[in-house]
């Protein structure tokens, strides 16, 4: 079937390397935001959150950056695996109680 | 740990037929929703209910139709299959008071 991560841009890394995955939002009044993960042919799963009242948070081996002034949002991955191998895409909670989710990133990690 | 089913994960229909795909959820989430996901335009919001028989149109209803009767169960109907509608389709569950959206593994629908 085709693969959701056709069309999207792609980050290559070499296992070990961090990798860094970008996300620009669209709403300045969002104050929730969340990245997910979606490996071939299953459904995208939690990695990590933020509200909008902090600019970082870290969890295992991921770290989310915010910067509100610049409608910004990171992911980094330390030490990537060839399991990080998979489509990641943020998503943004704004006054609706909605959740609008960005078209996504490739990661693809060389052995 | 949190629990959402799809019935089908591959599902191949005529068009023109009538085409059901069924979500449950285990964790008692009053919120529940339909995204369909397609390359290059990321996850599109169908329908959303956030109670038992209530529903509310998402950005893209057109050609959908949902029923949501038990609280752990939310169908997505299509009445009558078109070939635009082969996609990926993903059933979500969040609770009230919460933000994140727990998914299921998804239903990946081909129409001929």
């Amino acid at each position: 079937g085709e693969s959701v991560g056709l069309h999207l841009p792609t980050l290559s890394v070499q296992e070990g390397d961090n990798s860094i995955i970008n996300c620009a939002y669209s709403n300045s009044a969002s104050d929730y935001f969340i990245w997910y993960k979606q490996e071939s042919g299953k459904g995208p799963q939690f990695i990590i959150d933020i509200r909008s009242n902090m600019d970082k948070r870290q969890g295992q081996r991921v770290t989310v950056l915010l910067n509100k002034t610049v409608k910004h949002l990171s992911l980094q991955i330390a030490a990537t695996q060839p399991g990080d191998s998979a489509v990641y895409f943020c998503a943004e909670k704004s006054g609706n109680n909605r959740l609008a989710f960005g078209k996504g990133n490739q990661v693809v990690v060389i052995p | 740990d949190v629990k959402v089913t799809q019935s089908s994960r591959y599902l191949v229909k005529r068009t023109g037929e009538k085409v059901f795909l069924e979500c449950v959820q285990d964790m008692d989430h009053e919120n529940m929703f339909w995204y369909r996901q397609d390359p290059g335009l990321g996850l599109r919001l169908i329908y959303f209910s956030y109670d038992v028989k209530m529903k509310e149109k998402g950005d893209i209803p057109e050609g959908y139709s949902v029923s949501r009767e038990k609280k752990e169960r939310f169908s997505l109907i299509l009445e009558s299959a078109s070939t635009n509608q082969t996609s990926m389709y993903l059933c979500a569950g969040r609770s009230r008071g919460g933000a994140e959206q727990y998914f299921g593994p998804g239903t990946r629908l081909t129409v001929t």
